[in-house]
């Protein structure tokens, strides 16, 4: 079955330290991976997208993710959080060559960001 | 910089009631889609359009769900009778051929 298991339901993080949201899939296709980031009663901004090339992708705020087939995993990375990062993060996963279709997402990691 | 946008934020209705969810997706993407998140819960696919037809739906996206693109720009979901259990945010989301989806504010339906 096609899934998305993002392990940790809640993580705390000091402000300045380093932070990795775990994200594992599983998924029939090859496929395309990404990371988006809620805020509360906001919708869903992308934070970065793997499809092909390096595995180690860059994104925005500062976000990286590293792409690891033989582990099915697309773990979420930032060298330094900020008391801004603090949000809900979803992973998901697509399917290559299948343009148009849907994602499926995981349960997704809430964040908090401790002074 | 382009974005998806989604009418009303907020929808209360009564059980048994008719919604329709308004969408503009972005203006030169191909793919447009509904999904669902129940409070505390995952985002769920609902229904995928493309080619001015639904090309993929979910085991939720049962009989009282319909989607349409009646112009150049928005597409709507109805609900034709709501249930209590319909009460969760509804995104909705449009992507080019190879690019990720971009995802509206949401509309937060409340069925009391």
């Amino acid at each position: 079955a096609q899934s998305v298991t993002q392990p940790d339901i809640h993580i705390t993080v000091s402000e300045g330290a380093s932070l990795e949201l775990r994200c594992n899939y599983s998924y029939g296709a090859t496929p395309y991976l990404f990371w988006y980031v809620q805020s509360p009663g906001q919708g869903l901004q992308l934070l970065l997208k793997y499809f092909s090339g390096d595995t180690l992708v860059q994104g925005i705020k500062g976000f990286e993710a590293e792409f690891k087939r033989s582990q099915s995993s697309f773990n979420l990375r930032k060298p330094s959080v900020h008391w801004s990062d603090a949000a809900e993060y979803f992973c998901a996963v697509g399917a290559q060559n299948q343009a148009g279709t849907a994602l499926i997402f995981g349960k997704g990691t809430t964040l908090s960001v401790s002074s | 910089e382009p974005e998806v946008t989604q009418t009303p934020s907020h929808q209360v209705t009564q059980m048994g009631q008719e919604v329709i969810l308004r969408c503009v997706p972005i203006s030169n993407h191909l793919y447009f889609y509904w999904y669902r998140q129940i409070l505390g819960q995952k985002v769920e696919f609902l229904v995928s359009f493309y080619n001015n037809e639904i090309s993929e739906k979910s085991e939720i996206f049962d009989d009282q769900f319909s989607v349409e693109r009646p112009d150049g720009s928005n597409f709507t979901l109805k609900i034709r009778s709501t249930k209590l259990e319909d009460s969760a945010m509804y995104f909705c989301a449009s992507k080019r051929e190879t690019s990720a989806s971009f995802f509206g504010p949401g509309t937060r339906l409340t069925v009391l």
